[in-house]
């Protein structure tokens, strides 16, 4: 059975300091692996999408990176913000089907505080 | 440009009620799924669809039907409605990705802004 696996399941850091968030997944091979911001209420929002070929991708000061012999993928948000609390979902995709095969982490809660 | 346009935002059924989720997308996408999402769990898929007229199912497909008349809408039944069933639901629509397949896996997933079904 294909899983993705997230840590930590939470986090709370303080405004402006960094943090890096885990994703370990089983799916191989891959065709690609995604991170979704996903606020409080709301529907998920796709940060960045790597395909197999990819190691990292940045999105302003989100930086996801991937490492595909360890299967393993990491996003790093720098110089937090309030805004940033969330949920952050890790999705891995194998290469058949067209989106119906997306396996979805439970995701990293993190709060930012003052 | 409105994205994924998910009603009622909120409902209260009783057991054995049936309802229906509605989802609508304005951007003219192809592929369009319905995803249930519980505390502790991963997002699951219930159905999904390739286009006007096809639909097949996803992980959790008991007790929820779809169809798929029009590019636009993919609405999503509950028959008879469990406690079982109470979560967020969540309608996606997916653009066409890049690769040799029309249905590549790299192509961006909207969701709508979820539907919070509880049913006593």
């Amino acid at each position: 059975k294909n899983q993705v696996e997230q840590s930590p399941q939470s986090l709370i850091i303080l405004e402006g300091k960094n943090c890096t968030l885990q994703c370990n997944y089983t799916v191989s091979p891959f065709s690609n692996l995604r991170w979704y911001k996903q606020d409080t209420g709301r529907g998920p929002v796709s940060l960045t999408i790597m395909t197999f070929s990819e190691n990292t991708k940045s999105n302003g000061r989100y930086t996801a990176t991937l490492d595909a012999d360890t299967k393993q993928s990491s996003l790093h948000i720098t110089a937090s913000q309030l805004s940033d609390s969330a949920s952050y979902i890790c999705v891995v995709s194998p290469p058949e089907g067209g989106g119906n095969k997306l396996t979805f982490g439970t995701g990293t809660q993190l709060k930012v505080e003052l | 440009n409105a994205g994924v346009t998910q009603t009622p935002k909120f409902q209260v059924l009783k057991t054995g009620q049936s309802m229906t989720l509605q989802c609508a997308q304005d951007m003219n996408h192809e592929y369009m799924s319905w995803y249930r999402q519980d505390p502790g769990m991963g997002l699951r898929l219930i159905h999904y669809s390739v286009g006007a007229g096809i639909t097949d199912q996803g992980e959790v497909p008991n007790g929820y039907n779809v169809s798929r008349s029009t590019t636009e809408d993919f609405p999503l039944r509950l028959l008879s409605a469990a406690p079982s069933q109470t979560s967020v639901y969540f309608c996606a629509s997916k653009e066409r990705g890049t690769g040799f397949s029309p249905f590549a896996n790299t192509g961006e997933l909207f969701f709508g802004e979820g539907s919070r079904l509880t049913v006593l």
